[in-house]
């Protein structure tokens, strides 16, 4: 079966740096995207990964390696607004997309 | 309107009514998706639609059905509720129907008892 894996939960200190793992194993590969999921409300893309290595976006950077089935989610200078959960997702040899069920992280002051 | 739009908010049903939650987008994207939502679990594809006139069955597609009259309209129908469909609702679109971004609605969080 397919399957995408994603720590339930995380928290760290604002200021401070996280990385939130992801490991797939799917069907094929066509990509692999990460969301942000602010409680109650919807999620929002934030990068998308279709080859190894990093992808930088500001304070987010995201990296994959589809060898081993593996993407990390790197937010740098934690801040109290960055409490979300992060979706992990990734596209198969059929395009369909294949959700994990969301790290939840929690900012501390 | 800019983006989708979802309406109900919120809608709480009685086991065996029918119910209907709107999706209406503005951006002229071709492809379009339903979503459910439940805690612990991903996002779970119910229904999808590629192209006006065209619909598909996602992973979670019985006790659901939907329908594509032209591109901006998607709307998702439960003929008979059950509880086990409580669930938060998201509507979908994407530019491109393989790899394109997800634009998501604000959600239809429905509770049926």
């Amino acid at each position: 079966g397919q399957n995408i894996d994603q720590p339930t939960e995380m928290t760290a200190t604002e200021g401070a740096i996280v990385q939130i793992n992801c490991t797939y194993q799917t069907s094929g590969f066509n990509g692999l995207f990460w969301y942000q999921q602010h409680a109650g409300e919807a999620p929002t893309f934030l990068s998308y990964n279709v080859l190894d290595g990093l992808e930088e976006k500001g304070r987010f950077s995201s990296f994959l390696s589809r060898s081993k089935g593996y993407s990390y989610l790197l937010l740098k200078e934690l801040q109290m607004k960055d409490s979300a959960s992060y979706l992990c997702a990734v596209t198969d040899s059929n395009y369909q997309l294949i959700w994990g069920a969301g790290t939840k992280l929690i900012i501390k002051p | 309107i800019a983006g989708i739009t979802q309406a109900p908010t919120s809608q709480i049903l009685a086991a065996g009514r029918r119910m209907t939650l709107r999706c209406t987008q503005d951006m002229r994207h071709n492809a379009m998706y339903w979503y459910r939502q439940d805690l612990g679990l991903g996002l779970r594809l119910i229904h999808y639609s590629n192209t006006a006139g065209t619909t598909g069955k996602g992973e979670v597609p019985d006790g659901y059905s939907v329908s594509r009259a032209n591109t901006d309209d998607f709307p998702l129908t439960l003929a008979s509720a059950v509880p086990s469909q409580t669930s938060v609702y998201f509507c979908a679109s994407s530019d491109r129907d393989d790899t394109g971004e997800l634009f998501f609605g604000e959600g239809s969080r429905l509770t049926v008892l």
